[in-house]
């Protein structure tokens, strides 16, 4: 049971558009802290995807885009690509567990 | 760029002691900037955070609520390096590890990058 919560799987075809939620309370997201993104090849570590709601590392496509509103936040993908197949995930930090916090993932298949 | 390079036993016995270490390169355990952390990813946890050394002056760990009573993290200045201990661990505590840096702290957050490669422990007798 994480404690931010995630859809366990979504899913789309090549060249549609998804989006993966994350929904916090107001010990993290809705306290203000920042959400981030990222993107789980299968068998490696997880990479930074988006920083600070809604910003792109260097080298990472424009398909991607983070918000946040409230106590939630949310990754879209457009123009969806095989090799974005992959586990997501979200992050903040948590004030009454003085601690950084994730969701639980989201595979992403790609029809 | 900042390379993590983690090593230690997969396989260790209930009740034991899990020890892992992250080796740094690129960067400094003594930064004053980082914090070097451990994270590990299991199907019934997702991922989750454990907790954190860095140095501000003086050196200074945070741990999550869930390990706080089990688990050390301690720098090598040495070696640039950082290690994790998990006491008394149970068939729960089976996991990937995860080293991770935490580049620097805003007063909103902050994100993990890179990390190391993982190690997958499984706590079995």
């Amino acid at each position: 049971q994480s404690v931010l919560t995630q859809p366990p799987s979504v899913s789309g075809a090549p060249g549609q558009r998804v989006t993966i939620s994350c929904t916090g309370s107001s010990s993290n997201i809705g306290a203000g802290y920042n959400v981030y993104w990222y993107q789980q090849l299968p068998g490696t570590a997880p990479k930074l995807l988006i920083y600070d709601n809604s910003n792109r590392p260097s080298g990472v496509p424009d398909r991607f885009s983070g918000s946040k509103s409230g106590t939630s936040a949310s990754l879209a993908i457009t123009g969806l690509q095989a090799e974005d197949e992959a586990d997501y995930h979200c992050q903040s930090y948590d004030s009454s567990l003085s601690g950084w916090v994730f969701g639980g993932g989201t595979k992403l298949t790609v029809l | 760029q900042v390379q993590l390079q983690q090593s230690g036993p997969g396989l260790v016995k209930p009740s034991q002691t899990l020890s892992l270490t992250c080796a740094i390169s690129g960067d400094s355990v003594s930064s004053n900037s980082a914090a070097w952390n451990w994270i590990r990813q299991s199907p019934s946890r997702g991922l989750e955070w454990l907790g954190r050394t860095y140095y501000r002056s003086k050196w200074y760990n945070d741990y999550a609520l869930s390990v706080k009573s089990r688990i050390t993290i301690n720098p090598d200045t040495s070696k640039n390096q950082f290690s994790l201990q998990l006491n008394s661990v149970t068939p729960d505590d089976t996991a990937v590890y995860y080293c991770a840096r935490f580049p620097a702290a805003g007063p909103l957050g902050g994100w993990f990058d890179p990390w190391g490669q993982g190690t997958l422990v499984i706590v079995s007798s």
